[in-house]
C-alpha cells in the first residue's frame, strides 16, 4: 500500500511547540497538497504545490509552513501559532501540475495538542 | 467562488433500499466532480468521477448541469458501503480541489 506515506500516524505536541508532518510519494506526482479534516467541516486545503520549490496558500494557511525542495516530499510544519491545531492532517498528490486528475491520498496523522 | 455542498451530514438506509447522496456546486465554469470515499480505518480514495461516466461498486453519478447538482446513487445499498462520502469539484486545467462537508453513510442491516 506504498505510493504516498505519511508520518507518524499520531502526533502529540505540547502548546507552543513547533511539529512537521512528513508526506513522501513515490508516484513521480508534480502535484502535492496538505489537508485538515475536521468531523462536519470536510477536507480543507492548507497549502499546495505545483512543481519543486514553489507553493501556494490554500484556504486556511495561517499557522502552519511547508517546503517543496525534493519532488517526492512535502512536510508541513505545524507552528505555534496555530490556534487549534488538533486535528487530522491528510496529504494529497496528483499527476501532472495544471491538469485535472484523480489526487491521491495518504493514510493521515492525527495531531493531537496536549 | 468554488463551493460545494452536502446537505446530509449522516444518512442511514436500510440494506437492499435504494440510496441517493446529495451533491450541489457553485461555480461559474465547467468543472470536474468527483466522489471520494473513505471506509473505516482506510484511507480517502476516488470512488469516481463524472468524466468516465463509470459505475463504481453499483454507483452511479450523473451531472445535471442546469441544477449544478452531482448526486450519487446506488438502487440496492450493501453494509459494506458503510462509509463517509465527499463530493469535491476541480475547475477545469486547475488543480484546486473544492471539497464537501462529507456525508456518512449508514447501512443497516
Amino acid at each position: 500500500d506504498g505510493g504516498i506515506t505519511q508520518s507518524p500516524k499520531y502526533l502529540f505536541r505540547k502548546e507552543g511547540q513547533n511539529v512537521t508532518l512528513s508526506c513522501e510519494q513515490n508516484l513521480n506526482h508534480d502535484a502535492m497538497y496538505w489537508y485538515r479534516q475536521d468531523p462536519g467541516q470536510g477536507l480543507r486545503l492548507i497549502y499546495y504545490s505545483q512543481i519543486v520549490n514553489d507553493f501556494q496558500k490554500g484556504d486556511i494557511a495561517e499557522g502552519y509552513s511547508v517546503s517543496r525542495e525534493k519532488k517526492e516530499s512535502f512536510p508541513l510544519t505545524v507552528t505555534s501559532a496555530q490556534k487549534n491545531p488538533t486535528a487530522f492532517y491528510l496529504c494529497a498528490s496528483s499527476g501532472l501540475a495544471g491538469s485535472v486528475g484523480e489526487q491521491f491520498f495518504g493514510p493521515g496523522t492525527r495531531l493531537t495538542v496536549l | 467562488a468554488q463551493r460545494v455542498t452536502q446537505p446530509e451530514k449522516l444518512l442511514s438506509v436500510f440494506k437492499g433500499a435504494p440510496v441517493e447522496l446529495k451533491c450541489n456546486y457553485s461555480y461559474s465554469g465547467s468543472p470536474e466532480l468527483f466522489w471520494y470515499v473513505q471506509y473505516s480505518r482506510q484511507r480517502l480514495q476516488l470512488l469516481l468521477r463524472h468524466i468516465s461516466r463509470e459505475s463504481i461498486k453499483g454507483f452511479t453519478a450523473d451531472l445535471n448541469k442546469g441544477e449544478t447538482s452531482f448526486h450519487l446513487k446506488k438502487p440496492f445499498a450493501q453494509e459494506e458501503d458503510s462509509a463517509m462520502y465527499y463530493c469535491a469539484l476541480s475547475p477545469r486545467y486547475g488543480q484546486n480541489f473544492v471539497f464537501g462537508p462529507g456525508t456518512r453513510l449508514s447501512v443497516l442491516p
